[in-house]
């Protein structure tokens, strides 16, 4: 089976830009997660998406926002880009919900986006 | 409010010698524990979780972990390790009746030398 895909691997953008990530999550996975990381902040939660529909939600401010298609694979936007946002983007992806299911709940990860903001 | 602490920001041992993670964690319910491995300029790949049960929990690569109650402990450990193991280690806890986010450690980077 595949794994999880992130696209594109690599991105450079300007202070107030618009970007926007792709996850495809693995095959039969209904569930997506969104993970910030930073040298200083660590691995932080931005949120999930479970059936088309945001589940959970991290601490960031509005301009980090998501979505999930129907096949399951998920987008993630973040709107005027600060230099803060620098980071490396994670998705994740699990059978089911967080905290349904434990036997369905354990999230396998893509490679990262790597967000460079100038 | 559920956390966890890795209290080693780097680790270093002799390929062949056995290798310890520490993690301990805070949570207000009974945790689900996860461990994941991290190498340069990858995402993070799943080694084991413990949910129930027996306490130690047995993983990928030789990996295995042993979750203590009473010191909410959930340490990595590898009898033998290799160079390959060397990378970033994290601690993950999720408490499934809280908070359902996976609250990650800081990491702890292995170094394996030869």
């Amino acid at each position: 089976k595949a794994g999880v895909t992130q696209t594109p691997r690599y991105l450079i953008k300007t202070r107030g830009q618009q970007v926007t990530l792709s996850c495809s999550p693995i095959s039969g996975h209904r569930s997506v997660s969104w993970y910030q990381q930073t040298p200083g902040q660590g691995l932080q939660f931005l949120f999930e998406y479970f059936s088309e529909t945001q589940r959970n939600k991290g601490n960031f401010p509005g301009r980090f926002s998501g979505r999930q298609f129907s096949n399951s694979r998920s987008e993630m936007n973040v709107s005027t880009l600060e230099l803060g946002d620098s980071a490396l983007y994670l998705c994740a992806s699990s059978l089911g919900l967080a905290g349904v299911q434990p036997s369905t709940d354990t999230q396998y990860f893509g490679p990262g986006t790597r967000l460079t903001v100038l | 409010a559920q956390s966890v602490a890795q209290p080693e920001d780097q680790v270093n041992v002799a390929e062949g010698n056995p290798l310890t993670v520490k993690c301990t964690y805070s949570v207000s319910g009974n945790p689900y524990l996860f461990w994941y491995v991290q190498y340069p300029n990858r995402g993070l790949q799943f080694l084991l979780k413990y949910i129930t049960g027996d306490n130690l929990v047995k993983g990928s690569y030789g990996f295995e972990a042993e979750f203590n109650k009473s010191q909410t402990s959930f340490h990595l450990k590898k009898p033998s390790a290799l160079v390959s193991d060397s990378a970033l280690y994290f601690c993950a806890v999720r408490d499934p009746l809280r908070d359902y986010k996976l609250s990650f450690g800081a990491g702890t980077t292995v170094t394996v030398r030869a």
